[in-house]
């Protein structure tokens, strides 16, 4: 069975351009979830959806973050305008509703110049 | 709100040494507790977990029991190997099936 997949794995841009992250999770989970990892620290959320409704976005800087869910399967995480403060992993997360077990994907480390 | 507290380090062991990397935790109502493992490079991989209190989780070599009395989960295992090299986090899962991470601890193994 496939695990999370994410896309790409690595991306370098300049500050004030848009960046996109994609993920799609283990089939058949309703939930998904993007979380930030900065160098040396755990990760934090910042969205979480079920199904295709985003429950949890707290967390998310929505000047500049968005993502969707539209079909809920897949993912995209987008940043615009990045800036240099938005360098680090970002990691998507799947699980089925109602299990606290979440199955992360390798991740896409982001440097922004 | 939850948090989570690890040890930092790096820790660095010799092969065949004991390992313990403490976690205390902070939570309201009765958390799941887990660990995780981060090899170089890859994501996430869910290590052991517990669910209530006295529970043990264990896998690979690895323990760690659930002490509701200290609020700990210290991760433990009699005998390293050089590929245990990797970056363990702590974390807690409560409502809504959200996990809060600790900061993370790098183990070095040598040979």
């Amino acid at each position: 069975e496939a695990g999370v997949v994410q896309s790409p794995r690595y991306k370098i841009i300049e500050k004030k351009q848009p960046v996109a992250f994609w993920c799609n999770p283990i089939s058949g989970h309703n939930t998904l979830y993007w979380y930030l990892q900065n160098l040396g620290q755990g990760p934090e959320l910042l969205i979480r959806y079920e199904n295709e409704e985003a429950v949890d976005d707290s967390q998310l800087p929505k000047d500049r973050f968005s993502a969707e869910r539209l079909k809920g399967v897949d993912s995209t995480l987008k940043i615009q305008p990045a800036e240099l403060g938005d360098s680090a992993v970002y990691l998507c997360a799947s699980s089925f509703a109602g299990e606290n077990i979440q199955y992360f994907g390798a991740g896409t480390r982001l440097s922004v110049l | 709100g939850d948090s989570v507290t690890q040890m930092e380090g790096p820790v660095t062991l010799s092969e065949e040494a004991f390992l313990t990397i403490n976690c205390t935790y902070t939570a309201t109502g009765y958390p799941s507790l887990f660990w995780y493992v981060q090899y170089p490079g890859e994501g996430l991989q869910l290590l052991l977990k517990a669910t209530k209190a006295d529970d043990k989780g264990s896998n690979k070599g690895f323990e760690a029991t659930y002490r509701k009395e200290t609020t700990s989960f210290h991760l433990e295992k009699g005998s390293v190997q050089v590929s245990d090299s990797a970056v363990y986090f702590c974390a807690l899962g409560n409502a809504g099936n959200m996990l809060t991470f600790g900061g993370g601890t790098r183990l070095m193994v040598k040979p």
